[in-house]
């Protein structure tokens, strides 16, 4: 069975640029994270998806990022225009579990450098 | 903030000894969890306890939870060098369990 997989593993771009992150959890999970470590401090909490449903977003830093989970299967987030504080390692996470409580799938992380 | 902390925030030992790892949290837990990352990886589901829990083994692992203090801690026996990572606590709300907080992580080095 296939793990949860990002892509791309890292990405350069300059401010101001526009980066879009992919993530495709593992089949039949409904449950699709997003997660933030930034600099190694704490893996912060971005937004929760039940399916194609954002079941909670109170994560997001501010209107420049933009998730979506088309058809509840693979979700992107898109950053626009990137800032140097966007910066860090994004995490997705799958889980089956609808009703929380279960273990998370963690994909490898999508590095992003904003120069 | 309802983020786990981890403490300590590095820990070396050397190979065969017993690493021991805190969380503490703020807020009424459904669950803790216990994840490792080894470097430029994804993170690793190890163990998870349940909040009427007190004590978990999983192999070389052992996860105490103490509610009354919001504390957890992972013990590792007799450590070897591929347990050199991060250690993550990572707690599942009582009113939202569907949310977890991570800490920032232990990193653990074990030397040969």
């Amino acid at each position: 069975e296939a793990g949860v997989t990002q892509f791309p593993s890292h990405s350069v771009i300059e401010k101001g640029q526009t980066v879009t992150l992919r993530c495709d959890p593992i089949s039949g999970h409904d449950n699709l994270y997003w997660y933030r470590r930034v600099m190694g401090k704490e893996i912060k909490f971005l937004l929760h998806f039940v399916k194609e449903s954002k079941q909670d977003e109170s994560g997001m830093p501010n209107n420049r990022f933009l998730a979506e989970r088309t058809g509840g299967t693979y979700s992107t987030l898109k950053v626009q225009p990137a800032e140097l504080e966007d910066s860090g390692v994004y995490f997705c996470a799958s889980s089956q579990d609808v009703f929380g409580a279960g273990e998370l799938f963690f994909g490898e992380g999508s590095r992003l450098t904003v120069l | 903030s309802q983020q786990g902390e981890e403490d300590p925030q590095a820990l070396s030992i050397q190979e065969g000894e017993n690493a021991t790892m805190n969380c503490s949290y703020k807020t009424s837990i459904n669950n803790l969890q216990w994840y490792r990352q080894n470097s430029g990886r994804g993170l690793v589901h190890l163990i998870l306890i349940r909040s009427n829990e007190r004590e978990k083994h999983s192999g070389r692992l052992r996860v105490t939870l103490d509610t009354s203090k919001k504390s957890s801690s992972l013990l590792i026996t007799a450590s070897r060098a591929a347990d050199t990572a991060s250690y993550f606590c990572a707690t599942a709300s009582l009113y939202n369990f569907n949310k977890f907080y991570f800490g920032s992580g232990t990193k653990l080095n074990v030397k040969p």
